[in-house]
Parts: C-alpha cells; structure tokens; sequence
C-alpha cells in the first residue's frame, strides 16, 4: 500500500513567488514524523524540514513551511519567495515504527522548476 | 561536523561482476540506512543498522545483496552478481537517534550503472 503520496509530478513557479508541493500519508501509527528533503541535480538529499505527529504548531524554517493537517492526512511544503536555486526534486518522507526500529519511507517525489 | 561519506562516487560494471560500496556515518550517529534510488523514484530503504545489528532489511534482494557494519562505524554493500535492474544511486544516511522525529543526513550516493 502507497503509505506517501505526492501526486505532483512536476511544477513550475515563478521567481519570487510562493509554491506548495503536495503530501499525503497513511498510517495508524499515533506517533510520527514528517519530513521534506530537497535533492538538487548534484544528487545529495538535503533535509529541510520535519513536523512531528503531536505538534499543535505547523513547522517553519526560513522560507520552508509545512502545512499540517492531520485528519486530513496532508503534509503540504510551502516555499515563499522562490529562487532560482530552489529548482531541484522535493521528496515527503514519514518516519514510523517503534523502539524496535523505526523505519523512513519516502514519495516518489516532485520536481519544481523555478522560471525566471 | 564532517557529513556522511560515501565512495566510490561512480561504478561502471557489467551484469554478473560484483560491486561494493563504502559509507562513513556521522561521528555518534548509531543508525545508518542503505536506501536505493532507481531514476525518477524516490529512495527505498534496502537495510538498517542500529549499531552494528540488523533492525530491517526486508528489502534486501539477500540472494544477490549483503551488508556489514562493522564494529558499529562504517559499512559496506555488496552486490554479487549485478544484474542490469541494479543500476540505480545507492544513497547511505545516518541518523544521531532511532525516534521517529530524527532526520537523515545524506551522503552524496554512488551512482551504478550495469552494463
């Protein structure tokens, strides 16, 4: 079963503007953490953010928020301001499990293209 | 902090030969993951470490893949023999703690291609 779903396989933004990429996620685990990484061309994974299942708040860092909602099941990234330099593919990730290991599964990802 | 290193950063070989892969964690982080990462897909988790025992690896093709750690710090991958659907980059990460609100940290990947 597709436990992240990101359903964007692509997008395309305008320099400055702000762009949300899509997550949803399925679990029945209680606990859980959400996490977006950005993979640039070179190919390094970057972690940009992470939500954790209890937090009342919505995470913020820098220009990265994450959009939470969790009846809803949706972990939506929001980018403000778009530069150039954020073109690149945007990966959701879930972390779950238990003290016996947790395990990080991820989307298949999105890749935005920011237009000058 | 130095980051998660990995070697080689490419590997050209062809079906039936035999590749290993080489990953430094971060300096005190106890989990370290091998994940494949097929072009266009995003990373799938092949084994997992908690020190230098196997928490997971479901994944893992064990007919044809095999990964150490030893003594809890470094680890190899090895894949023997290579078949053309192994192509892909094969991405270490590291983590300081096993909760679920730990992040991976990255190595840069080796790219394989298997000709």
């Amino acid at each position: 079963a597709q436990k992240i779903t990101q359903t964007q396989p692509g997008m395309f933004v305008q320099e400055k503007e702000a762009v949300t990429l899509d997550c949803t996620y399925d679990t029945s685990d209680p606990s859980y953490g959400l996490f977006w990484y950005k993979q640039p061309s070179s190919g390094e994974m970057i972690f940009l953010i992470y939500q954790g299942s209890y937090d009342q708040q919505n995470a913020t860092e820098g220009r990265y928020s994450l959009n939470f909602q969790k009846a809803r099941k949706s972990a939506n990234l929001v980018i403000s301001a778009s530069q150039l330099g954020d073109s690149a593919m945007y990966f959701c990730a879930m972390r779950e499990g238990n003290t016996g290991g947790f395990k990080t599964i991820f989307g298949a990802g999105t890749r935005l293209f920011v237009k000058a | 902090e130095a980051g998660v290193a990995q070697s080689p950063r490419y590997k050209i070989i062809e079906k039936r030969q035999s590749v290993a892969f080489w990953c430094n964690p971060i300096s005190g982080h106890a989990t370290l993951y091998w994940y494949q990462q097929i072009l266009g897909q995003g990373p799938k988790l092949l084994i997992q470490f908690q020190n230098n025992g196997v928490v997971d690896d479901s994944q893992l093709p064990k007919d044809r893949f095999s990964a150490e750690r030893l003594k809890g710090v470094d680890s190899t991958l090895k894949i023997q023999p290579a078949k053309l659907e192994d192509s892909a980059v094969y991405l270490c990460a590291s983590s300081l703690s096993v909760g679920y609100n730990s992040p991976l940290h990255f190595g840069n990947g080796t790219r394989l291609t298997v000709t």
